[in-house]
């Protein structure tokens, strides 16, 4: 079945560090790959997304890159900043009207 | 911008009640889903909705889960007779249901159950 790895952390990052937070996942088919975040108390809202093959998702200064070859979708950040203190869920989606299938998630903290 | 709104934001219950968990999909989507969260673990499918009736559900969705469209707006996960293992976050979410894999879903804030 499809399923999705990310690096568990938790994160630990100075402001204004790089952000690397590593997504690989397994599918039958080409599915749309997806980077959710969860702020302390909040719920999952989307932050990026790819539907093919080296397409490029970016929001707030985050981006991830489709890589078909190496099934991968590693989201970074050039600068990260307190606010962006959040876990961050990696999540495929099959087709239309498919359940997700997440990650474990990510917490990261990010330090002034 | 039109979102998922969910109530309770937290609802507590006796182990063996039943609770009714509310979600107002965005009111153009045709696809409706619940997923549930146990505190600190990762996010799980239940279920998905779709034209009146369950398309897919998990292992997790058992005869204790139903889900039900009452009216236009409202889309309800009900559990039966809840267990203290039921205890986690629940989160609605809903899509356009574009006819593509490019269909992304949007998710409600979550409602907290807590099974005493």
């Amino acid at each position: 079945g499809n399923s999705v790895t990310q690096m568990e952390g938790p994160v630990t990052l100075s402001e204004e560090a790089f952000l690397t937070i590593n997504c690989t996942y397994t599918a039958t088919g080409y599915p749309s790959l997806f980077w959710y975040v969860q702020y302390p108390g909040e719920g999952l809202q989307l932050l990026l997304k790819a539907t093919k093959a080296d397409d490029k998702g970016s929001n707030k200064g985050f981006e991830a890159t489709y890589r078909k070859e190496t099934t991968s979708f590693h989201l970074e950040k050039g600068s990260v900043q307190v606010s962006d203190s959040a876990v961050y869920f990696c999540a495929l989606s099959e087709d239309y009207g498919q359940n997700f299938v997440f990650g474990p998630g990510t917490r990261l903290s990010v330090l002034p | 911008e039109p979102e998922v709104t969910q109530t309770p934001s937290h609802q507590v219950t006796q182990m063996g009640q039943e609770v009714i968990l509310r979600c107002v999909p965005i009111s153009n989507h045709l696809y409706f889903y619940w997923y549930r969260q146990i505190l600190g673990q990762k996010v799980e499918f239940l279920v998905s909705f779709y034209n009146n009736e369950i398309s897919e559900k998990s292992e997790i969705f058992d005869d204790q889960f139903s889900v039900e469209r009452p009216d236009g707006s409202n889309f309800t996960l009900k559990i039966r007779s809840t267990k203290l293992e039921d205890s986690a976050m629940y989160f609605c979410a809903s899509s356009e249901g574009s006819g593509t894999n490019t269909d992304t879903q949007y998710f409600g804030p979550g409602t907290r159950l807590t099974v005493l």
